[in-house]
């Protein structure tokens, strides 16, 4: 099955630096990677996603970058704020035929983000 | 914004009790799923499930688990006979499943289980 490997475990940055998060994964025929924003108490929350047949996305301050050859992805969120300390996570699905298959999640990254 | 729903917050319950947890998913979505995560560690697949059946499971869903969508709103996990080790926090997901947005799953705030 599919494994997803996330460093670090802790990034603390100042605010207004930017902060990137890497994860690998072992399945070839991966073809979806999510990230996730988890605050203290609450669900996961979808911020952005990639596909396998796209390099590069990004939304505002915050973009994903896919190498297929490497199998990593990586989070960059730029002129970090407050409100961005929180557990991001990333994760990957293998197949899809329908949207049943579940997702495979890194171990989470805790951005602290110093004032 | 549409959101996933899950009731109780919080369910405590003693070793060897039957629990069942509640999620209301996404109203026009189509796949829905729980996972598990375990304080501390990586959230945790558990279960899919599409048109009325369970489309995957992990091994961590063994028969002591079931799912079930008793009406056209909830969707439910029932642990059997609970351990100490299903402590953790359930979530509930759902997806679309349509062209536009397949993949993208949306999570719920999740049920805090506490096995005593």
């Amino acid at each position: 099955g599919e494994n997803v490997e996330q460093h670090p475990s802790t990034l603390s940055v100042q605010e207004g630096d930017s902060a990137v998060i890497k994860c690998t994964y072992s399945d070839s025929a991966s073809n979806y990677f999510p990230w996730y924003k988890q605050e203290l108490g609450k669900g996961p929350q979808l911020i952005i996603d990639i596909r396998s047949n796209v390099g590069e996305k990004k939304d505002q301050r915050i973009a994903v970058t896919l190498n297929k050859t490497a199998k990593h992805f990586s989070l960059h969120i730029t002129e970090t704020q407050p409100e961005d300390s929180a557990v991001y996570f990333c994760a990957a699905i293998g197949k899809f035929w329908g949207g049943a298959d579940g997702l495979t999640f890194g171990k989470g990254t805790h951005l602290i983000i110093q004032p | 914004e549409p959101e996933v729903t899950q009731t109780p917050s919080h369910q405590v319950t003693q070793m060897g009790q039957e629990v069942i947890l509640r999620c209301v998913p996404i109203s026009n979505h189509l796949y829905f799923y729980w996972y598990r995560q375990i304080l501390g560690q990586k959230v945790e697949f558990l279960v899919s499930f599409y048109n009325n059946e369970i489309s995957e499971k992990s091994e961590i869903f063994d028969d002591q688990f079931s799912v079930e969508r008793p009406d056209g709103s909830n969707f439910t996990l029932k642990i059997r006979s609970t351990k100490l080790e299903d402590s953790a926090m359930y979530f509930c997901a759902s997806s679309e499943g349509g062209s536009v947005s397949p993949y993208e799953q949306y999570f719920g705030p999740g049920t805090r289980l506490t096995v005593t």
